[in-house]
């Protein structure tokens, strides 16, 4: 089973300020990552797959970047509807495919 | 516009048994490999289950094999959850999720608004 490790586990940023969240594969698992925006009480939502390609809607706030073991999320300038929980998922190798266990953005 | 809808969550005992359905539509059912995930309260997401369009493949979570089976209805668009044995650890949401292509080897690139299973006494 391939292990996803997120940090931090909550991260606090000031209104148009950057927020960048971290995700790390316990295995290399090429560029084969999704990240996952899920605000309260809604279903989750792909933001980025293949590491670095915005999924459609999603705007050029979100980027992704990294490969092998070490991935990150940034949020250029975080509003306020960005307050949510991030998940990363790997699909280069299962079952099972595996989730991180979530990064809370929250506004300072 | 793709749409995922559950269906069939509940208050179970546990030992029973349950099927959650989602009805699918907005694009081509049988072409896409269709997976359940799950959430408990205030955790994070788990994945249960896959099954593959056209070949009907099926892979699950080791949590969840043995007591439960995924199954699908390309001519109802339809997905499945057959949920037995079940127990208080299976209580979550379980979200319906269309894989990006054939296989997972993508992400969950459309879910749905998912449906609450409670397994309790």
């Amino acid at each position: 089973e391939i292990v996803m490790t997120q940090s931090p586990a909550t991260l606090s940023v000031s209104p148009g300020e950057r927020a960048t969240l971290s995700c790390r594969a316990g295995q290399s698992i090429s560029t084969k990552l999704a990240w996952y925006q899920q605000k309260p009480g809604q279903a989750p939502r792909l933001l980025i797959y293949d590491a670095s390609t915005r999924a459609t809607g999603i705007p050029a706030s979100f980027s992704g970047s990294g490969s092998g073991t070490e991935f990150t999320l940034t949020i250029t300038s975080l509003q306020s509807e960005d307050i949510a929980v991030y998940y990363c998922q790997q699909y280069y190798r299962w079952p099972p495919l595996t989730f991180g266990q979530g990064t809370k953005v929250e506004i300072k | 516009e793709v749409q995922l809808l559950e269906s069939g969550g509940d208050l179970v005992q546990p030992g029973g048994s349950l099927r959650l359905t989602c009805a699918a539509s907005g694009f081509t059912f049988s072409n896409y490999a269709m997976s359940w995930v799950r959430q408990a309260p205030g955790k994070g997401l788990q994945w249960v289950s896959v099954i593959y369009g056209g070949t009907g493949q099926t892979y699950y979570a080791d949590s969840v094999k043995g007591r439960f089976t995924i199954s699908r209805d390309n001519s109802k668009t339809t997905l499945y959850l057959q949920m037995s044995s079940l127990r208080a650890e299976d209580t979550a949401v379980y979200y319906c999720t269309r894989c990006r292509g054939a296989d997972c080897y993508s992400p969950f690139e459309n879910w749905g608004q998912g449906t609450l299973v409670t397994v309790s006494s």
